[in-house]
C-alpha cells in the first residue's frame, strides 16, 4: 500500500524559500502524477501544483511564479519550492498521490507538514 | 477559476440520521467532480470521485450524484466516525479548486 510522508522545516522566516519534500514508499513514483495542496489553519484546501516525472507539471497561477516542483526517483521522493513566502503561506502542506487520468483525484495522501512562516 | 460553494456551511444531525451536502460550481465541470472526508487533524480521504463513483473501501452509506452545475454527496445512516468536514472538488479546468467545505456536526 502507498505511503506518503512530508518532511520540511516547521518555521522559514518571511522572504525566505520554503522547501518540502514528500517520501513516497509502496509504490512507483513513475506510474502517477503527485500532487501538494495545502490548508491555512482554520480554513480549506488550496490546490498549488502537480508533476509527473520530472517533465510535465502544472501548477496554481496564483502561485506560478513562486513554485517549482522536481522528482526524484532514484530517491522516491518529490519536492516542491515556495519562494518569497509571508505570512500568507502558512499552512499544513500535503502531498498527495493522483490517481486519474486527468490530473486532481487525490486518492492517498501524507500526514501533512505544518509550515509557519514568521520572523 | 472555477468556483465551488458548497451549502450549508454547517449542520447538525443524529446517527442513523441521513444528509445531503450541495456543491455548486460557477460553470460547468461535467462530471469531474470530487468528494473528500476530512477529520481534525487528520489528512482528507477521497470518498467520491467522477461525481458518483464510489471510492475503493468507502462504505455504501456515501453516494454522490449530478453532472455539470449541482452536484449532491449524500450520506444515509450516519455513523460516529461520519462527523468531520467535507469538501467537494472540481478537476474540469485548471486550476484544481474545492468548495469551502461543509462541516457535519453530532446535534
Amino acid at each position: 500500500q502507498v505511503q506518503l510522508q512530508e518532511s520540511g522545516p516547521g518555521l522559514v522566516k518571511p522572504s525566505e524559500t520554503l522547501s518540502l519534500t514528500c517520501s513516497v514508499s509502496g509504490d512507483s513514483i513513475t506510474d502517477f502524477y503527485w500532487s501538494w495542496i495545502r490548508q491555512p489553519p482554520g480554513k480549506g484546501l488550496e490546490w498549488i501544483a502537480s508533476i509527473y516525472h520530472s517533465e510535465n507539471s502544472h501548477s496554481n497561477p496564483s502561485l506560478r511564479s513562486r513554485v517549482s516542483l522536481s522528482v526524484d526517483t532514484s530517491k522516491s521522493q518529490i519536492s516542491l519550492q515556495l519562494t518569497s513566502v509571508t505570512a500568507a503561506d502558512t499552512a499544513v502542506y500535503y502531498c498527495a498521490r493522483d490517481a486519474g487520468t486527468n490530473i486532481g483525484i487525490f486518492d492517498t495522501w501524507g500526514q501533512g507538514t505544518m509550515i509557519s512562516v514568521s520572523s | 477559476d472555477i468556483q465551488m460553494t458548497q451549502s450549508p456551511s454547517s449542520l447538525s444531525a443524529s446517527v442513523g440520521d441521513s444528509v445531503t451536502i450541495t456543491c455548486r460550481a460557477s460553470q460547468t465541470v461535467s462530471i469531474y467532480l470530487s468528494w473528500y472526508q476530512q477529520i481534525p487533524g487528520k489528512a482528507p480521504k477521497l470518498l467520491i470521485y467522477a461525481a458518483s463513483g464510489l471510492q475503493s473501501g468507502v462504505p455504501s452509506r456515501f453516494s454522490g450524484s449530478g453532472s455539470g452545475t449541482e452536484f449532491t454527496l449524500t450520506i444515509t445512516s450516519l455513523q460516529p466516525d461520519d462527523f468531520a468536514t467535507y469538501y467537494c472538488q472540481q478537476n474540469y479546468s485548471p486550476p484544481i479548486t474545492f468548495g469551502q467545505g461543509t462541516r457535519l456536526e453530532i446535534k
